[in-house]
């Protein structure tokens, strides 16, 4: 079982509706990232959470510690916002580096 | 200030060739982070390094990757003999401190033919 769960795996939606794309974790962190990445792309960091909530613009980010499970949510989505959505965590009393989630794939249609 | 610069962003190879990677982090940066991404896989660590210093390379293949961040240029992943297992994208990542917000490349993506 991978120590990064994302679901769902892809996910499309009409223009202006409100999007959820959730990630669980099993190990402890210090730290969850959520990230960006168009296709061919590179990569975007969205977000830095240990604990509560955070936005930037149409996006919020949650987490729980408690229950480990984060959150990534816009509101009024747009084409493009299409890409892959990254949940990653840095493991507690490891070093920085991060493991990832595969992935979700977002597709917001006109 | 710039952000991570990675090149080439395109690189192919021949199999047993050698492939250089640069990552030039940003202005500040002493922390650098290499990140495989596979087709249709997630990403993997691969090194973590500061200035002169492995700190981590559990994700590192044991034979033909190597890296490093001298005190002076770009850090380097070097892939020697290289095979088409190898064909991915491989992005670098920096941060100035340790369990800070870590800032991405662009990334290469290499193929080998």
């Amino acid at each position: 079982k991978n120590e990064v769960e994302q679901s769902p795996q892809n996910l499309t939606a009409q223009e202006g509706e409100f999007i959820t794309i959730n990630c669980s974790y099993s190990v402890g962190i210090s730290a969850l990232h959520w990230l960006q990445q168009h296709p061919g792309g590179g990569i975007v960091s969205l977000f830095m959470l240990s604990s509560g909530k955070k936005k930037h613009g149409r996006l919020i980010a949650t987490i729980n510690i408690q229950e480990k499970h984060s959150s990534l949510h816009i509101t009024a989505s747009h084409p493009r916002d299409s890409a892959v959505y990254i949940c990653a965590v840095r493991v507690s009393g490891a070093n920085s580096k991060l493991t990832f989630g595969k992935g979700i794939t977002l597709s917001v249609r006109p | 200030n710039a952000g991570v610069m990675q090149n080439p962003r395109h690189l192919v190879r021949r199999r047993g060739q050698e492939a250089r990677l640069r990552c030039s982090p940003m202005k500040g940066h002493s922390h650098v982070y290499w990140y495989r991404q596979l087709p249709e896989e997630g990403l993997k660590f691969m090194v973590y390094l500061q200035k002169e210093n492995i700190i981590d390379e559990s994700g590192m293949p044991k034979e033909r990757f190597s890296a490093e961040f001298p005190k002076e240029g770009p850090s380097i992943l070097r892939i020697q003999q290289v095979v088409r297992g190898d064909s991915a994208a491989y992005f670098c990542a920096s941060s100035p401190f340790e369990s800070t917000e870590a800032f991405f490349g662009q990334g290469t993506r290499l193929t080998v033919v």
